[in-house]
């Protein structure tokens, strides 16, 4: 067990729609990353906060969002979905600049 | 840019063979290198990492160095066991914090 805890485990969901996937880090970290699994790009990082404020982008489409709250959780927020948005999306939480300890993830499929 | 790439997989190998995962990196600067470890159904673990040159990684019998001058990070395990079927994941870190993956190395370790 990492200590990262990912809610929901699985969602189910139509294309249009939005959704919103929630991450808590381990305690005491500060730093907040997310990625995405999908067969056909790998694994790809997709935005960072810490300490509230975004820290970093990857490859992350204009209709995602994302926050970190003050109690340091964070919201990953997706919308007008579309079938190729159908992945895994992880959670990562890090110390300043040290080792990424990842939750165990949300499975998201779009149909 | 900066880019990670692994061995196609899947790799198939009895219990108690020798392993070797290859993995090599294109990276300006000097990254830290990594291996995580996915097992089905489950999130990424931490396997080793390494911070700087010659440096050896190593736990649960996994062992790799971070070989700069063939910008390399080769996975190895001098007897795998049906436990260790996963699929690994090699990935980097530069001066930013986000994880550069590569693809992924399925394993499948038979009796």
């Amino acid at each position: 067990d990492s200590g990262v805890t990912q809610t929901p485990k699985h969602l189910i969901t139509a294309t249009g729609q939005r959704v919103t996937l929630r991450c808590s880090p381990r305690s005491g970290d500060l730093s907040v990353y997310w990625y995405q699994q999908s067969l056909d790009q790998g694994l790809q990082f997709l935005i960072q906060y810490y300490n509230g404020e975004e820290r970093a982008k990857g490859n992350i489409l204009e209709r995602f969002s994302a926050q970190q709250f003050p109690d340091l959780h964070s919201e990953l927020n997706l919308s007008s979905l579309e079938l190729g948005d159908s992945a895994l999306y992880f959670c990562a939480s890090s110390q300043e600049g040290d080792t990424q300890y990842f939750g165990p993830g949300t499975r998201l499929t779009v149909l | 840019g900066n880019s990670v790439t692994q061995m196609e997989g899947p790799v198939t190998l009895s219990e108690e063979a020798f392993l070797t995962i290859n993995c090599t990196y294109t990276a300006t600067g000097y990254p830290s290198l990594f291996w995580y470890v996915q097992y089905p159904g489950e999130g990424l673990q931490l396997l080793l990492k390494a911070t700087k040159a010659d440096d050896k990684g190593s736990n649960k019998g996994f062992e790799a160095t971070y070989r700069k001058e063939t910008t390399s990070f080769h996975l190895e395990k001098g007897s795998v066991q049906v436990s260790d079927s996963a699929v690994y994941f090699c990935a980097l870190r530069d001066s930013g914090y986000a994880l550069n993956f590569g693809k992924g190395t399925s394993l499948l370790v038979t009796p």
